[in-house]
């Protein structure tokens, strides 16, 4: 079963706007952590930002918010004020504890690309 | 800060041949992730390391083998390289379950 869903391959936004970057994820385990990461044309891998299954509060980093509705097990990213330079493929990924030597792995979704329209 | 160094950033080898990918955490940073990620595909997940010893293996071949050294670098072996080998390989690190941080990545082109 997928672990991570992202359902939107692609997306298109006009310079400034906001935009909203769906991802649903699927786990049993209590204690896990949800990843954003931005993969411009160089290949490079950018954490974003995180946010953990017992975080009280939505995680932010500047421009970057992830509205985090456990209930829901959806982890959407927010961009506010878009900028050319956001521009790139974006990765939502999860983080399970998967024994108890404290053992983890990441799972990827399959990704968005974002371009932004000037 | 310091960040994951991977090295080489980029790598030719001819099919058959072996490869080495190195991977330098960041300082006190328990948990090592090798990933590979295939052209217009999502990052696989290899093969991790917690506090030096495996600890998980993901669609990893068994051309393919890894070990986390004392000082907690990384190296990927792969052997009897196949085309389909090419890929950009990354490595990740991370420490008490919170982010997670990646090196540049390897772009290993097999001919």
């Amino acid at each position: 079963a997928q672990k991570i869903t992202q359902t939107q391959p692609g997306m298109f936004v006009q310079e400034k706007e906001a935009v909203t970057l769906d991802c649903t994820y699927d786990t049993s385990d209590p204690s896990y952590g949800l990843f954003w990461y931005k993969q411009p044309s160089s290949g490079e891998m950018i954490f974003l930002i995180y946010q953990g299954s017992y975080d009280q509060q939505n995680a932010t980093e500047g421009r970057y918010s992830l509205n985090f509705q456990k209930a829901r097990k959806s982890a959407n990213l927010v961009i506010s004020a878009s900028q050319l330079g956001d521009s790139a493929m974006y990765f939502c990924a999860m983080r399970e504890v998967i024994s108890n030597f404290g053992n983890e792995k990441l799972t990827f979704g399959t990704g968005t690309r974002l371009t932004i329209i000037p | 800060a310091a960040g994951v160094i991977q090295s080489p950033r980029h790598l030719i080898k001819e099919k058959r041949e072996t490869a080495t990918l190195k991977c330098y955490p960041i300082p006190r940073h328990d948990t090592v992730y090798w990933y590979q990620q295939g052209p217009g595909q999502d990052p696989q997940f290899l093969i991790s390391f917690y506090e030096k010893m495996q600890s998980d293996k993901g669609s990893i071949p068994d051309r393919f083998s890894a070990q986390q050294f004392s000082d907690y670098h990384s190296e990927l072996n792969m052997s009897s390289l196949e085309l389909g080998d090419s890929a950009l390989y990354f490595c990740a690190s991370s420490f008490t379950s919170r982010e997670a941080f990646f090196g540049q990545g390897t772009r290993l082109t097999v001919v």
